[in-house]
């Protein structure tokens, strides 16, 4: 079936390090991997997404990496700061598709 | 201007009660969707709209009807209200043909008694 996993439920890390989210995902059938950050009392923000026919891209600050032969997300983000405290999640999506599966989500901490 | 705005951002009411959430979308996107988020945080998709028309429906109780007047709004109704529809719930939109692209409400946080 479709699912969307992560393998850290939280991550505490120090201001100025770097950061990285990962995800696993078991559903082979998506065009776009996606990443949100959802902070405390506000809806989910896109954040950065790749297609399934690249295996990295780069945002600012942020890079997705796409490991389609371990079927693995990873969302790093360089010099991580107070604001990127949130919660992040993983989701995949079907070309052109209405259905987006959201993984559980991660917790990222971060220690000023 | 808010992109997504729905309302009212906090509702509590007592089990059995019918209630009603509106959302309205200002960026021209053609697709809207409603979503339910536990209290662990698992964000799962309810419905989906696209130009006024239903295309995703998750098993979601028929308590739960959604109504696309025009294709800037999609309002969640949910009748006979019970102890487990106690979540966050968002609205979401997106260009077409961008399902990954959504853009998130603020949400309402339904408590219900």
């Amino acid at each position: 079936g479709e699912s969307v996993g992560l393998h850290l439920p939280t991550l505490s890390v120090q201001e100025g390090d770097n950061s990285i989210i990962n995800c696993a995902y078991s559903n082979s059938a998506s065009d776009y991997f996606i990443w949100y950050k959802q902070e405390s009392g506000k809806g989910p923000q896109f954040i950065i997404d790749i297609r399934s026919n690249m295996d990295k891209r780069q945002g600012q600050r942020v890079t997705v990496l796409l490991n389609k032969t371990v079927k693995h997300l990873s969302l790093q983000i360089a010099a991580t700061q107070p604001g990127d405290s949130a919660v992040y999640f993983c989701a995949f999506s079907p070309a052109g598709g209405f259905k987006t599966i959201f993984g559980a989500g991660t917790r990222l901490f971060v220690k000023a | 201007d808010t992109a997504v705005s729905q309302t009212p951002k906090y509702l509590v009411t007592q089990m059995g009660n019918d209630k009603s959430i509106k959302c309205e979308q200002n960026l021209g996107h053609d697709t809207m969707y409603w979503y339910k988020q536990d209290s662990k945080k698992f964000l799962k998709i309810m419905f989906s709209y696209n130009n006024k028309e239903l295309i995703i429906n998750e098993t979601v109780p028929n308590r739960f009807s959604p109504k696309s007047p025009d294709k800037a709004h999609l309002n969640l109704h949910i009748n006979s209200l019970e102890l487990g529809d106690s979540a966050v719930y968002f609205c979401a939109s997106s260009p077409r043909d961008r399902g990954d692209i959504q853009y998130f409400g603020a949400g309402t946080r339904l408590s219900v008694l």
